[in-house]
């Protein structure tokens, strides 16, 4: 089956070590998207790739980047986790923006920042 | 004004109880509307898209009205496996989707 996968599905660091959060999709789908979700609260997107064009969002803070080497793969880089940074973290992917296109999401991963 | 709106809950209904949900947006020009469902601690995943003419899937029906500019949940005959959150997400038809801050349903046995 086509699908979004994420790896690991739960990270632990310490404060201010840097991580890396992976993800994947065999969609093939143009647009890759990651997310920061908190406890009862809506995704935030962070920043977006259509295809190799990144896309940050404005107040997504500089601690956070991001790779897209292919289409397939997104990584997630947080340089120096805080203590507010523990989260869940969604890869989503979609076809090009259209009307009807909807999101595709991975199963998350959980950070927890020691 | 939040851009998209929904009564966070928590619904608490009996098994077998119908439920709506209802969400607002404030950007007219929206082309796309989703329901997503999201369980605890896990992704959220497609429960429907929201066709104009409203659409149906099972027990689920989902309604959207322009004017007005809200879309609708029903769920009929609700199973103690509805429980969860649903997340109202709607797009402009750019990369940009934006969620609600979800509706959580609690089917009481």
């Amino acid at each position: 089956d086509a699908m979004v996968i994420q790896n690991p599905r739960y990270q632990v660091t310490q404060f201010g070590k840097p991580v890396t959060l992976s993800c994947s999709q065999t969609l093939n789908h143009n647009v890759m998207y990651w997310y920061q979700q908190k406890s009862s609260q809506a995704p935030k997107l962070l920043f977006h790739y259509y295809d190799k064009d990144f896309n940050n969002e404005a107040d997504t803070p500089d601690n956070f980047q991001s790779r897209r080497p292919n289409t397939s793969f997104c990584f997630l880089d947080i340089r120096s986790p805080g203590l507010g940074d523990a989260a869940m973290y969604l890869c989503a992917t979609s076809r090009d923006p259209g009307v009807g296109n909807e999101q595709f999401f991975g199963p998350g991963t959980r950070l927890t920042v020691l | 004004r939040k851009e998209v709106e929904q009564d966070p809950g928590p619904f608490n209904v009996p098994e077998g109880a119908t439920v709506a949900f209802n969400c607002t947006y404030s950007n007219s020009a929206s082309q796309s509307f989703f329901w997503y469902r999201q369980d605890c601690r896990k992704e959220p995943k497609l429960l429907m898209s929201v066709y104009s003419s409203g659409n149906e899937d099972g027990r689920f029906t989902a309604q959207l009205n322009r004017a007005s500019q809200y879309i609708s949940l029903l769920i009929r005959d609700s199973k103690l496996s509805d429980s969860a959150t649903y997340l109202c997400v709607v797009n402009t038809g750019t990369y940009k989707y934006i969620f609600g801050t979800g509706t959580r349903l609690k089917v009481l046995a």
